[in-house]
Formats: C-alpha cells, sequence, structure tokens
C-alpha cells in the first residue's frame, strides 16, 4: 500500500458525459500528479500540482482539468468524454526529487 | 526521439536466475532521476528504485539495484535471484531537471518479465 488512495477504483459512463476522479496523497506529500496509461499512448504525464498551485502541464487535453484542495486532496475532472478517454489514470505523490508513489488508479470506460 | 527507450518488450527468465531490463534515455539537463516501477497484472505501480544524475554510486534496494552508464545514458534494472512473484511489466521513467520543482515522470513502453519455474 503506497498510502495514495484515489476514488472511484472503476468508473463506466457514456461518451460526451463529464467525471471526477478524485486523489488523496501520502501524509506530508505537497505534491500531486495525474498520469493516464493507456493501450495507445503508454503512461504519460498530464499534470502536477503543488500545494494547491499547478507547477507543471504535461500531454493534457483542453478538455480534461485539475485542482488540488487546501487540505491537498486532488481532482481531475474530464469532460466531453470520448471513447479515446478510456484508460487507467494514476495520481501520485511526492515529498522531494527521488520518490513518486502512485496509487492504484482508477479505469474509466467510456461507451 | 524517444526519451526513455526499453528494447525489451518481453523476457522470459528460469526463476532464481538473475535478470537485467535495459533502459536508455535521452536529454540534455545535466539534472536529471532514473526511476524503475513495477506493474503486476492487478494494475498498481510500484516504485522500485531511483538514481540521481549525480548520484557516484548505483543505486540497491534490497534485490534490485540500478547499473547506471552516464556516458551511455543508461539505467539498466538488475534483479538478483528472480522470483515467481517478479512476473510483470517493468516501466523505466525520468524526471528532467525542468526547474521550479517541475517533475512529471516520462515513461518507457515497459518490458513484459515472466519468471518461469
Amino acid at each position: 500500500d503506497s498510502g495514495v488512495t484515489q476514488t472511484p477504483k472503476h468508473l463506466i459512463t457514456a461518451t460526451g458525459q463529464r467525471v471526477t476522479l478524485r486523489c488523496s496523497p501520502r501524509s506530508g506529500d505537497l505534491s500531486v500528479y495525474w498520469y493516464q496509461q493507456s493501450l495507445d499512448q503508454g503512461l504519460q504525464f498530464l499534470i502536477q500540482y503543488y500545494n494547491g498551485e499547478e507547477r507543471a502541464k504535461g500531454n493534457i487535453l483542453e478538455r480534461f482539468s485539475a485542482q488540488q484542495f487546501p487540505d491537498l486532496h486532488s481532482e481531475l475532472n474530464l469532460s466531453s468524454l470520448e471513447l479515446g478517454d478510456s484508460a487507467l489514470y494514476f495520481c501520485a505523490s511526492s515529498v522531494g526529487y527521488s520518490e513518486q508513489f502512485f496509487g492504484p488508479g482508477t479505469r474509466l470506460t467510456v461507451l | 526521439a524517444q526519451k526513455i527507450t526499453q528494447t525489451q518488450p518481453g523476457m522470459f527468465v528460469q526463476e532464481k536466475e538473475a535478470v537485467t531490463l535495459d533502459c536508455t534515455y535521452d536529454t540534455s539537463d545535466q539534472s536529471y532521476g532514473l526511476f524503475w516501477y513495477k506493474q503486476p497484472s492487478s494494475g498498481e505501480m510500484i516504485f522500485l528504485i531511483y538514481q540521481g544524475s549525480y548520484d557516484e554510486q548505483n543505486a540497491t534496494e534490497g534485490r534490485y539495484s540500478l547499473n547506471f552508464q552516464k556516458a551511455r545514458k543508461s539505467a539498466n534494472l538488475v534483479i538478483s535471484a528472480s522470483q515467481l512473484g517478479d512476473s510483470a511489466m517493468y516501466f523505466c521513467a525520468m524526471r528532467e531537471g525542468r526547474g521550479g520543482g517541475a517533475d512529471g515522470l516520462t515513461f518507457g513502453k515497459g518490458t513484459h518479465l515472466i519468471i518461469q519455474p
């Protein structure tokens, strides 16, 4: 158990819908990262937050957005969903440069 | 050009043998970090080992060691005395020195390791 929690574990929705994925980092970790793992694209970095502020953006689509709240939990919002958004979405957290611990992931299926 | 290259899509290894999983990377940064993760069939990503670009010694964590050859830009993972539970996907990843604490990881495509009894 990495100490990073993600909910829900599975999500099934339809094209055009909007969903929110939630992540709670390990206690004391200020950085939260979101990653997407799909068969087509592999594992891709989406976005990083540090203590409530956006720190870095990766290959995140404009339809996707994220935020980190004062209690350091983070949410990833995915809107106007397409079939190609079906993937495993990971949240990771870290306190320094030498580690990133991943949560169990949310498996999103868009039908 | 790919930033992380893992040239072995799949490997079969006999139990108790040592395994080397290859990883080469491409960066022009002086400060960077290299990570290895294990992803079993259950899907979770398990952090194994980290090597910083300025670390002079190769990183070790239990049965895992990282063979870091900076001039060759390689960061191979070595698993000693492999076990059946080591069967999984293994990903090499890099954090580049983007500055300002920005350190999202870039991942390779992975190596599917199967340990045979």
